[in-house]
């Protein structure tokens, strides 16, 4: 069973950066799985930010493509995000999740989220 | 990127009623990679369907999911009271990955 558990600041200051990482058990992140990052601002739906794979190899949302960068660290089985120039629309529960695309499996593991909270 | 449009927006029915929710994709998806999620308040989303019609691990058989190409329907063959939610689809088949904007079932 995959476990995902996120972690980081929960209040960041606006033109800031927002810094997370997702620690995975359960399975090697140097498996055939994508590692994504998910948002959800309060009382909203869900947007995807981006993946990536155990390779380095990214695919990001393009209205987020100029702030965010995810990166995967094999050797503490974790990967993470980065997001800058943060204001208060970035505000909301982040996600890490992954999937099986060569399976043709969604994503059916899910961190709990964690709220960012973007405020001086 | 492909849109994806759920409807209706909100839908009010009875424990015992069925259900039907419907995605539409602003273009053909990608080896029909539709899914559908559940989301409880103060939840996690839980993956219920895959691949247009696969059921996840541990789905109830009363959760069906249909479709092809660009149109695609998740029935629920009768509410019980835990069903009611809001439920997303998405379509993992081609980048970026992009979710519809909910469907909220009600009680009504």
């Amino acid at each position: 069973q995959v476990q995902l558990l996120e972690s980081g600041p929960g209040v960041v200051k606006p033109s800031g950066t927002l810094s997370l990482t997702c620690a995975v058990s359960g399975a090697s992140i140097s498996n055939t799985n994508w590692w994504t990052w998910v948002r959800q601002p309060p009382g909203k739906g869900l947007e995807w930010i981006g993946e990536v794979y155990h390779s380095g190899l990214t695919n990001y949302n393009p209205s987020l493509k100029s702030r965010v960068t995810i990166s995967v660290d094999r050797s503490k089985n974790q990967f993470s995000v980065r997001l800058n120039s943060l204001t208060a629309a970035d505000t909301a529960v982040y996600y890490c999740a992954t999937y099986s695309p060569g399976a043709g499996v969604a994503h059916k593991y899910w961190g709990r989220g964690t709220l960012v909270t973007v405020s001086s | 990127e492909i849109v994806l449009t759920q409807s209706p927006g909100t839908l009010s029915l009875s424990p015992g009623e069925r259900a039907t929710l419907s995605c539409r994709a602003s273009q053909s998806v990608n080896s029909n990679y539709l899914a559908w999620y559940q989301q409880k308040p103060g939840q996690t989303p839980r993956l219920l369907i895959y691949g247009a019609s696969t059921r996840a691990t541990g789905i109830p058989d009363r959760f069906s999911g249909s479709g092809s190409g660009a149109d695609f329907t998740l029935t629920i063959g009768r509410l019980e009271p835990e069903d009611f939610a809001v439920y997303y689809c998405q379509q993992y088949g081609s980048s970026p990955i992009t979710f519809g904007q909910g469907t909220r079932l009600e009680i009504k």
